[in-house]
């Protein structure tokens, strides 16, 4: 049974912090991931994907990556009232084609002002 | 465009009756799949299909069933409903890729309560 931890949180964070997500996975040979951002009520949303080693910027968002200790983060910056939601981590299963995701249980993020 | 549409929204049953869920992908997309999510809990794959042929399953048991339309539609019928099924079900549409996966968008999902 492949695994996703992500840490459970609730994570509560100020208005303009950095808030910072964490997730570690099972199946090592895994070569794509993604984060997910899913506000109450609604279904998941994709904001982030990483499959390389090292870290993705894409505006207030970074995701990093360390295969060799697989493990899988989300950074935030400058954190607003509007990305307080649960986040998501999502591994594809290896050697699917058509994806198939293995997630975790999320992390609840409020930002406070 | 149109993303992913399902239907119903939301939808109320009672133990032992059952249920189906339909899902239309996005327009060129051959393959559908299927995801459980319970409330606390990360979305949990139930299946795929891809060119109406079952592609996958999860560990769900044979309650459980879809299939896919010729126009690449999908149907999750859900038999013997017990409490326990209660949950969001999600839709998701992905095409073949001989590469990198780049992931896939969600449709807004039906909750469905029963009691």
């Amino acid at each position: 049974q492949k695994e996703v931890e992500q840490n459970s949180g609730p994570l509560s964070v100020p208005e303009g912090a950095i808030a910072s997500l964490n997730c570690t996975y099972s199946d090592r040979g895994s070569q794509s991931f993604f984060w997910y951002r899913q506000y109450s009520g609604k279904s998941p949303e994709l904001i982030m994907s990483i499959y390389s080693n090292g870290d993705k910027e894409d505006g207030r968002f970074t995701a990093q990556l360390n295969k060799a200790s697989q493990y899988v983060s989300l950074l935030i910056r400058d954190s607003q009232p509007s990305d307080s939601a649960t986040y998501l981590c999502a591994v594809v299963d290896r050697g699917s084609t058509l994806g198939r995701l293995y997630f975790g249980r999320g992390t609840q993020l409020t930002v406070w002002p | 465009d149109a993303g992913v549409t399902q239907s119903p929204t939301h939808l109320i049953k009672t133990r032992g009756q059952h249920v189906t869920l339909r899902c239309s992908p996005i327009s060129g997309h051959k393959s559908v799949s299927w995801y459980q999510q319970v409330l606390g809990q990360g979305p949990q794959f139930i299946f795929q299909y891809y060119e109406k042929e079952e592609r996958g399953r999860g560990n769900f048991p044979d309650r459980f069933s879809a299939r896919q339309f010729p126009n690449y539609s999908s149907e999750l019928n859900v038999n013997a409903l017990l409490l326990g099924d209660s949950a969001l079900y999600l839709c998701a549409s992905s095409d073949k890729v001989t590469g990198v996966f780049y992931g896939y968008t969600f449709g807004s999902g039906t909750r469905l309560t029963v009691v």
